[in-house]
């Protein structure tokens, strides 16, 4: 009940191209679901964040939507570019523990 | 750079030996925490401190330690090293450990077990 199952593993996009990673949960507990970027070499880094009090949040390119009752949130890149090259990692906490629990991470290629 | 600091960046060592890592938070961060990467495991998390304090537990071995020091510097220990532990270790902060407060990942130390 603790897991995050994210799909899919990997993801070629083509440049200016829409990116699609999506996430499903089980433990109704989880209320803070942050989405991190990992890029060879380096340790992950937060990327945008959703409560599940709203259905969407959009920064930029990068838009979470979240569905409560199916217990699914995805994370959408618009106009991928090669410089969003990287792993994806989505995560679940249940608030004010603060342990993530992660994904196990899409790599996304993106080609010009 | 996101400000947490890991030291060493690569650790190549024997079964059976103990190794310790360190991790500086950002300035101002209290709490630290620790997750290992592997590849058929993703990232999970292992233990939090905060200012001193261990928080929260996570699957973290019995030969595996923590702790954080008064200067909020924190070290992992592992000892009696098998195989199976050579993975990337991850150290991050956050402000306040509670909630939406980000979490800043360093960039790991890579353990390989010889």
């Amino acid at each position: 009940q603790q897991q995050v199952k994210q799909s899919p593993q990997s993801l070629i996009v083509q440049k200016g191209g829409i990116s699609i990673i999506n996430c499903a949960y089980e433990n109704t507990a989880f209320d803070y679901f942050p989405w991190y970027q990992q890029f060879p070499g380096k340790g992950p880094a937060l990327l945008i964040a959703i409560r599940p009090d709203v259905s969407e949040k959009k920064e930029g390119r990068f838009t979470i939507s979240f569905n409560k009752s199916a217990k699914q949130f995805s994370l959408h890149i618009m106009d991928s570019q090669p410089g969003d090259s990287a792993t994806y990692f989505c995560a679940a906490s249940i608030w004010n523990t603060d342990k993530l629990i992660f994904g196990t991470g899409t790599r996304l290629q993106v080609f010009p | 750079d996101s400000g947490v600091t890991q030291t060493p960046k690569h650790l190549i060592t024997a079964t059976g030996q103990r190794v310790t890592l360190r991790c500086s938070p950002r300035s101002g961060d209290l709490s630290v925490y620790w997750y290992q990467q592997s590849l058929d495991q993703g990232l999970q998390f292992l233990i939090q401190y905060y200012n001193g304090e261990e928080r929260a537990k996570g699957n973290i071995l019995e030969r595996f330690s923590a702790q954080q020091f008064p200067d909020l510097h924190s070290e992992l220990n592992l000892s009696s090293l098998e195989l199976g532990d050579s993975a990337l270790y991850f150290c991050a902060s956050s402000v306040d450990g509670q909630g939406e407060q980000p979490q800043h990942f360093g960039d790991g130390t890579r353990l390989s077990i010889l």
